[in-house]
């Protein structure tokens, strides 16, 4: 059962322009958000993170936005740059101690030059 | 020198043989964790560990076992490896101490094909 869904598996977006990517979770226990990026052969890099207390984290050109009420996050890249051209995975972790975390399905991102 | 690496990189082998992947850290983390990446599906934990003498089954644990050899070092073996184990395998580190103590930072992946 799939508790962190990123129902779009791919999304392409001209250079400059914002790239929005979403994630849904269904566990209203997590607290604590992350999302990674994955390039080709590489492993998955973490990007930005957001606790549950907060609705808004922003690092440079990315922001990520929190509605615990809607069990909904999002990532804002802008502008975008061709080389945010990557798998973006949305990542979701608990109360619990062990502080696993549950990975969406990933959404492939392309800018576009 | 990259904080998390694995080896190998990528790796084929056959229905019923035993296999090891490893990982290895710097960055002096205690928990370390397996993960598994199917295509179309997202990372799903197979193994983690918090120090050296506490290991924990993960979310598919089954046909895979796991070695803490030291803080740095956790090992993943099929001691029977089946076609549908073929996957890409990550490691993970995290601090627990650490501000974003959630963060897990992860190492190249192993491509495992099993014939």
């Amino acid at each position: 059962d799939q508790q962190v869904k990123q129902n779009s598996p791919s999304l392409s977006v001209q250079e400059g322009r914002i790239s929005i990517l979403n994630c849904d979770y269904t566990n209203s226990m997590f607290d604590y958000f992350l999302w990674y990026k994955k390039y080709p052969a590489e492993g998955p890099t973490f990007l930005i993170s957001i606790s549950s207390i907060k609705d808004k984290n922003e690092d440079g050109r990315f922001t990520v936005f929190l509605n615990k009420s809607a069990k909904h996050l999002s990532l804002h890249i802008v502008p975008s740059q061709p080389g945010d051209s990557a798998v973006y995975f949305c990542a979701a972790s608990g109360q619990t101690g062990a502080n696993n975390l549950f990975f969406g399905t990933g959404t492939r991102l392309t800018v576009i030059p | 020198d990259a904080d998390v690496t694995q080896t190998p990189r990528n790796r084929i082998t056959k229905t019923g043989k035993r296999i090891m992947l490893e990982c290895s850290q710097t960055k002096g983390h205690d928990r370390m964790y397996w993960y598994r990446q199917d295509p179309g599906l997202g990372l799903r934990l197979i193994y983690y560990s918090f120090d050296v003498k506490d290991i924990n089954k993960g979310e598919i644990s089954d046909g895979y076992s796991v070695s803490r050899q030291a803080q740095a070092k956790f090992s993943l073996s099929l001691e029977s490896a089946i076609p549908n184990q073929t996957a890409l395998y990550f490691c993970a580190t995290s601090d627990p101490l650490q501000a974003g103590r959630k963060t897990q930072y992860f190492g190249p992946g192993t491509r495992l094909l099993v014939l």
